[in-house]
């Protein structure tokens, strides 16, 4: 079973920041956090991941609590592409990907 | 990052035949592994495929329905033998980074449906 939990859909304007929630209050030490997205039609696609710290890249940023049970991905500036399904994976680094149902995130104009 | 292709993109099947998916990747891997994807669900991981070593199967999914072969470091196909329209789904092939904290990459998906 996933060992996240993220709510099923959000909306957010195009333009504006988008925060996705994961709470992963079982983590282990060991474990990392890790997001990718799935646009509609296309193979899930690597956003980026963390483990204690927070971390940013070209795509968006991950804001992982202190306590590290929960952890927020924003996408700055939404565009109507960024609309999909992100998915929240915590795993050890060598371990594999378990999928829960993820959020789908529609972005409006 | 890798880049993966497959081959076909989508197909469309009878029942009762079999269909061969091939996995291309742009660089050598030791991990690959097979996902299913059915209509409007998660991703479900058929089965790891390392060169040199038979396939492992996940729970639910065995050799004679999924046959894989890993002939080298940057190739792999899956079998869906004997279809039947259960077998509809989206079936991706993903590589893990050889080192790292081994992220995951997917490739685009072969979108099959059976009839």
């Amino acid at each position: 079973d996933a060992k996240t939990t993220q709510p099923p859909s959000m909306d957010c304007a195009e333009g504006r920041a988008a925060n996705l929630p994961c709470n992963h209050s079982t983590i282990s030490g060991n474990e990392y956090v890790y997001w990718y997205r799935q646009i509609h039609s296309q193979g899930p696609q690597y956003i980026i991941h963390g483990l204690k710290n927070n971390e940013t890249n070209e795509m968006a940023s991950l804001i992982i609590t202190e306590d590290r049970k929960s952890s927020t991905l924003i996408l700055p500036h939404a565009t109507l592409r960024d609309t999909a399904v992100y998915y929240c994976i915590v795993r050890e680094s060598n371990y594999q990907l378990i999928w829960g149902a993820g959020t789908k995130l529609i972005i409006k104009p | 990052s890798a880049v993966i292709s497959q081959k076909p993109s989508r197909d469309i099947c009878q029942r009762g035949t079999s269909l061969t998916i091939q996995c291309q990747v742009d660089s050598q891997v030791t991990m690959m592994f097979w996902y299913r994807q059915q209509p409007g669900q998660s991703l479900t991981l058929i089965a790891t495929a390392n060169q040199g070593s038979e396939a492992t199967y996940e729970s639910g999914f065995v050799i004679d329905k999924f046959p894989i072969s890993r002939p080298n470091l940057t190739f792999s196909t899956l079998t869906v033998s004997n279809m039947s329209p259960e077998d509809s789904s989206i079936y991706l092939c993903s590589v893990r980074a050889n080192r790292g904290t081994y992220e995951q990459y997917f490739g685009p998906g072969t979108r099959l449906t059976v009839t």
